[in-house]
């Protein structure tokens, strides 16, 4: 059975910390996806990232996949109370999604 | 253009009931996921559609069961529903295996 495990479980900070999510599975993924989601709504696609050491930004928020594609990390800089959500990250499995348990984040202003 | 749509938004249902739920795609998209989100846990993969056809299972029960049509639409059966039933019912799109994009869900409460 392939898991992926997120960690922190929950993260509070204040607005305009750092801070970094991560996605850990023993198992290799042909990609993984990282979504955000807001409370009674589906997830929503910020990045899908397929090559291993493959990094990529979107505005204040880098994605990095591990150069074995069995890892991922999420990190937010200057956090702002827009991006409080859950973030789960989700490696693709032929026609599936393993999804980890997600990372609550709340960002205090 | 449309995202992925689902329906009911709420649902509630009594111990041993059926329910069905609605799915349609985004446009373009000819595949379509199932997931369950139980409170506090990521979504877990229940089964996918493609052509009409059940592609993949994920660890449900039978009492799970879907369907797709000919427009792409699709839908998910649960019968002789269990408190253990009640979650967020997610719908997700794509075309072929490539990324899927998720419909807002299906709020399931079984009482």
């Amino acid at each position: 059975t392939q898991l992926l495990e997120q960690s922190p479980q929950f993260l509070s900070i204040q607005e305009g910390e750092n801070l970094t999510v991560y996605c850990n599975s023993s198992s290799v993924f042909s990609s993984l996806q990282w979504y955000r989601q807001e409370p009674g709504e589906g997830p929503v696609l910020l990045v899908t990232v397929v090559t291993g050491g493959e990094v990529k930004k979107l505005k204040r928020l880098t994605f990095q996949f591990g150069d074995a594609r069995k890892d991922s990390s999420l990190h937010i800089t200057a956090a702002q109370p827009g991006d409080t959500g859950l973030y789960l990250c989700a490696g693709a499995n032929g026609n599936k999604l393993v999804f980890g348990a997600g990372t609550i984040l709340r960002v205090k202003s | 253009d449309a995202g992925v749509t689902q329906s009911p938004t709420h649902l509630i249902k009594t111990r041993g009931q059926q329910v069905t739920l609605r799915c349609s795609p985004k446009s373009g998209h000819d595949t379509v996921s199932w997931y369950q989100q139980a409170l506090g846990q990521g979504p877990q993969f229940i089964f996918q559609y493609y052509e009409e056809e059940e592609r993949q299972r994920g660890n449900f029960p039978d009492r799970f069961s879907g369907h797709q049509f000919p427009n792409y639409s699709s839908e998910l059966n649960v019968n002789a529903l269990l408190l253990g039933d009640s979650a967020l019912y997610l719908c997700a799109s794509s075309f072929g295996t490539a990324v899927q994009y998720f419909g807002p869900g299906t709020r399931l409460t079984v009482t």
